[in-house]
Order: C-alpha cells, then sequence, then structure tokens
C-alpha cells in the first residue's frame, strides 16, 4: 500500500522561513507535489518534483530525495496569506494506473 | 479561461435521499477525477476518467455511488441512497494527463446528511 507523513501543524511568525516535511512509502514512486489549501477553497497546485534535487518557484521552493523517501516543502519570507493546509500527494503506479495519493495536510497558522 | 466549476456548491439532504453532483472541467483536460475529502484529511481518489472511459474505479463505493461522463466533458457523481458517514467534501479536478502531477481542482460540493 501507499502511506504518506506529514506534520498535522506548523506555525511561524510573518516573515520568517518554514519548512514542511513529507516521507512517503510507495509501490511504484513517479513523483512528488505540493498543493496548498485555503479553508473552504480548492487546493491549488504549487510544484511537482520527479527528479532529485530542489525546485524553486518565486517564495517556495520544493526538495525531493528518492533514495530517502523524502521531501519538503519551504516558504519563505512567511506572509499572513500563506495561512493555509499544505499537502503532499505522490504520483504512484499502481495496478497498471497512475493515482495521485495525498496525504492528511499540514495546517500552517502565520502569526504577525 | 474558466477553471473547474461544480454546482451545488452545498448540498443539505437526510439520509436514505439521493443526491448528484456535477463538474465541468477546463476545457481540452481529457482527464477528470473525484475527490472525497473528509474535514481535517487529504482528498481521496473516487474514480478517474480519461476522455469517457473510468479508467480507475477501485475506490468508488458502488453499491450507493455512481458516476458519468457522458461524451468526455461534464460529469455526474450520484449517491443513493446517502448514508450520514457521505457528510464531507466532494472535489472534482481535471488534468491535461501527462506527467506533471498537476490537477486543477474545483472549489467542492459540501454535502452534509441529516
Amino acid at each position: 500500500g501507499q502511506s504518506l507523513e506529514q506534520p498535522s501543524e506548523v506555525t511561524a511568525v510573518e516573515g520568517a522561513i518554514v519548512q514542511i516535511n513529507c516521507t512517503y512509502q510507495t509501490s511504484g514512486f513517479y513523483g512528488l507535489s505540493w498543493y496548498q489549501q485555503h479553508d473552504g477553497g480548492a487546493p491549488t497546485f504549487l510544484s511537482y518534483n520527479a527528479l532529485d534535487g530542489l525546485e524553486e518557484t518565486g517564495r517556495f521552493s520544493s526538495f525531493l530525495s528518492r533514495s530517502d523517501s523524502y521531501g519538503y516543502l519551504l516558504l519563505q519570507e512567511l506572509q499572513m496569506k500563506d495561512s493555509a493546509s499544505y499537502f503532499c500527494a505522490v504520483r504512484d503506479w499502481v495496478d497498471s494506473s497512475y493515482k495521485l495519493i495525498f496525504g492528511s495536510g499540514t495546517r500552517l497558522l502565520v502569526r504577525p | 479561461e474558466a477553471g473547474v466549476v461544480q454546482s451545488p456548491r452545498y448540498k443539505i439532504i437526510e439520509k436514505k435521499q439521493p443526491v448528484a453532483f456535477w463538474c465541468n472541467p477546463i476545457s481540452g483536460h481529457n482527464t477528470l477525477y473525484w475527490y472525497l475529502q473528509n474535514l481535517g484529511q487529504g482528498p481521496e481518489l473516487l474514480i478517474r476518467y480519461e476522455n469517457e472511459e473510468a479508467v480507475d474505479d477501485s475506490q468508488l463505493p458502488k453499491d450507493r455511488f455512481s458516476a458519468e461522463r457522458l461524451k468526455g466533458v461534464d460529469s455526474t457523481l450520484k449517491i443513493q441512497p446517502a448514508e450520514l458517514g457521505d457528510s464531507a467534501v466532494y472535489l472534482c479536478a481535471s488534468s491535461l494527463g501527462g506527467t506533471s502531477g498537476e490537477l486543477f481542482f474545483g472549489e467542492g460540493s459540501r454535502l452534509t446528511v441529516l
């Protein structure tokens, strides 16, 4: 089966840097995605890593280590609007089909 | 460009009643997904379509849930009869397929079963 682990909650101060970790166990790993979801809103895509290393997109960066089955999302220069839930999701090859399997999410609270 | 559109946004029904949700994906997206999201949890896949074909419905409770995607565009998800445990947000998403892992989600239909 598949499993993903990420912290349930993280709190940080406006302007700071925060890292949200994700460890996974899958049978046919293809890549790791990150999504942001504000309360009552739609999940929105942030990043996708298929290869090891760091991908940077503005204030957000995402890292993947396939050998460690580990990735993280790094948010810099935190803003109040970054308060949301963040989900890691693995793209897995299961039963001759791709599946995108989500973790339970990390609720980020940014304080003034 | 319009995003994924879902309706209704909110639905309250009594248990054992039927309910249906509608989704219009982004134009040109051949892959459509229905996810279920419980409070404080991540989305869980119910069914995935490639054009008109349901290519993955292994997580769909087929005794009470059904879905269709006629003409490979809009899709409808139905629950009949609804149970208390079906209270959740039902999310529709679409993608171009491919390998990016990028899905575009609608804002969801929040179902409350009383």
